[in-house]
């Protein structure tokens, strides 16, 4: 079965800081795979999305960057954490032209 | 690009009464739309989805239905429990093209005593 990771869990940073989340498909090849962001308002905003190594789509202009160095790897990034960047970030994958989205845990992430 | 709206933000229904929860999008390539649901603390999973080329679905006490001429398509949760309470959340999209997913910006649902 299809198993997605995600970590760290919790992280504070101070602002200016670089971040690195991560996220890992188990049990499938050539994912879909997403990168959303869930502010204080609740809402899942689409920042990142991805159909294939080292094709990535960037649906918000912000200090925030994508990778995906392996198929089943997806990696958010920055170089300079603003406050605004604080919110809970979910990694999700789906099959090719299926539509279904699996969550990770997810990734909460404080700027101080 | 799509858009999603969501109404209403925030729903409050007493036990065993029934909950609507509507969306529209702007997209016409738009075929697939899929609810969520997420409970507190926890990763949104999906309860029920409907494909363009059909106007209802249901799953026991959850039914979506779907008007592709209006663009939009509702949630309805008939005798609801308090399990029931949570956020949740529209998405659309086109499968066809992008697989790119956008969501509504959810609603949280109160089941009242």
């Amino acid at each position: 079965s299809q198993t997605i990771h995600q970590w760290p869990a919790t992280l504070v940073q101070p602002v200016g800081s670089p971040l690195s989340l991560e996220c890992t498909v188990e049990g499938t090849s050539n994912p879909n795979l997403y990168w959303y962001r869930q502010a204080a308002g609740r809402g899942l905003q689409l920042l990142f999305y991805s159909v294939g190594i080292g094709q990535i789509s960037s649906e918000v202009p912000q200090n925030l960057s994508a990778s995906r160095p392996q198929d089943r790897q997806f990696i958010l990034s920055s170089k300079k954490l603003l406050l605004s960047d604080s919110g809970f970030y979910l990694c999700a994958w789906s099959g090719y032209r299926t539509g279904e989205l699996f969550f990770g845990e997810g990734s909460r992430l404080t700027v101080l | 690009g799509e858009n999603v709206e969501q109404h209403p933000s925030t729903l409050s229904v007493q036990e065993g009464d029934s909950a609507v929860i509507k969306c529209t999008y702007s997209d016409s390539a738009s075929n697939y739309f899929p609810w969520y649901k997420q409970e507190l603390g926890k990763r949104p999973q999906l309860i029920i989805d409907i494909r363009s080329n059909v106007g209802e679905k249901k799953d026991q006490r959850i039914a979506v239905t779907l008007n592709k001429t209006a663009k939009h398509f509702s949630l309805h949760i008939t005798e609801t429990q308090p399990e029931d309470s949570a956020v949740y959340f529209c998405a659309a999209s086109s499968v066809n093209r992008d697989d790119k997913i956008i969501f509504g910006k959810g609603t949280r649902l109160h089941i009242l005593p």
